[in-house]
């Protein structure tokens, strides 16, 4: 079965402080991955998404992520957050076998501390 | 570009009862996805509509929710009747295509349900 794991619920970090998400996908096939973060009570909005081409992926608000084909990874950086990044991020795949549909991870809640 | 809009924004009900939520997507977005995201959870897809077709509703609960898309452009989610584990956030999502993975969605500010 493909899935998407995202292994930490909450990471809690200083501000200034750099912040790794990390997220793990199982596949069969080709795969397009995202990143989307949600603010309280708001939607989601896309940080950034690998489609093709190089691995290193940047992203609005400073962000950036890594796709690593043979470890099946997408972990998401950034080198300093703000008090503002405070929020909760989702990894989400899209199976080029299954159309455009998006499987999302469990999410990682990230508080950043004065 | 006006966003995904979704109504209401909150909406609070005894179970049993019935309750609708709106979207109105992009302008020209082809396809429309209804997610629900329970608290701690990430989104899960309930159905995906390309135009006013139903393309997958695999996750639908057909007993009690049904939706929507009159005309290919607005649509509603339905419940009927709710459960105390409905309760969740119900996000709308809309996409210029639905046959390119790489599109990308834009999603509304989502519908909070508490059932009681």
């Amino acid at each position: 079965a493909q899935s998407v794991t995202q292994l930490d619920s909450q990471v809690p970090v200083f501000e200034e402080a750099p912040v790794e998400l990390r997220c793990n996908y199982s596949s069969s096939v080709s795969v397009y991955l995202f990143w989307y973060v949600q603010y309280p009570n708001q939607g989601l909005q896309l940080l950034l998404k690998y489609l093709s081409g190089s691995t290193l992926v940047k992203g609005i608000n400073g962000f950036e992520a890594e796709f690593n084909k043979s470890q099946t990874s997408f972990h998401l950086r950034k080198p300093s957050v703000h008090i503002s990044d405070t929020a909760e991020y989702f990894c989400a795949v899209s199976f080029k076998a299954a159309g455009n549909k998006l499987t999302f991870g469990g999410g990682t809640r990230v508080l950043v501390k004065p | 570009e006006a966003g995904v809009a979704q109504s209401p924004r909150y909406k609070i009900i005894e179970k049993r009862q019935s309750v609708a939520f709106w979207c109105n997507p992009i302008s020209g977005h082809a396809t429309l996805y209804w997610y629900q995201q329970i608290l701690g959870q990430g989104p899960k897809l309930l159905i995906q509509f390309q135009n006013n077709g139903v393309v997958d509703d695999s996750q639908l609960p057909k007993d009690r929710f049904s939706a929507e898309r009159l005309k290919g452009v607005d649509s509603t989610l339905k419940i009927q009747p709710a459960k105390l584990e409905d309760s969740a956030v119900y996000l709308c999502a809309s996409s210029p295509i639905s046959d390119r993975a790489n599109s990308g969605y834009t999603f509304g500010s989502g519908t909070r349900l508490t059932v009681v």
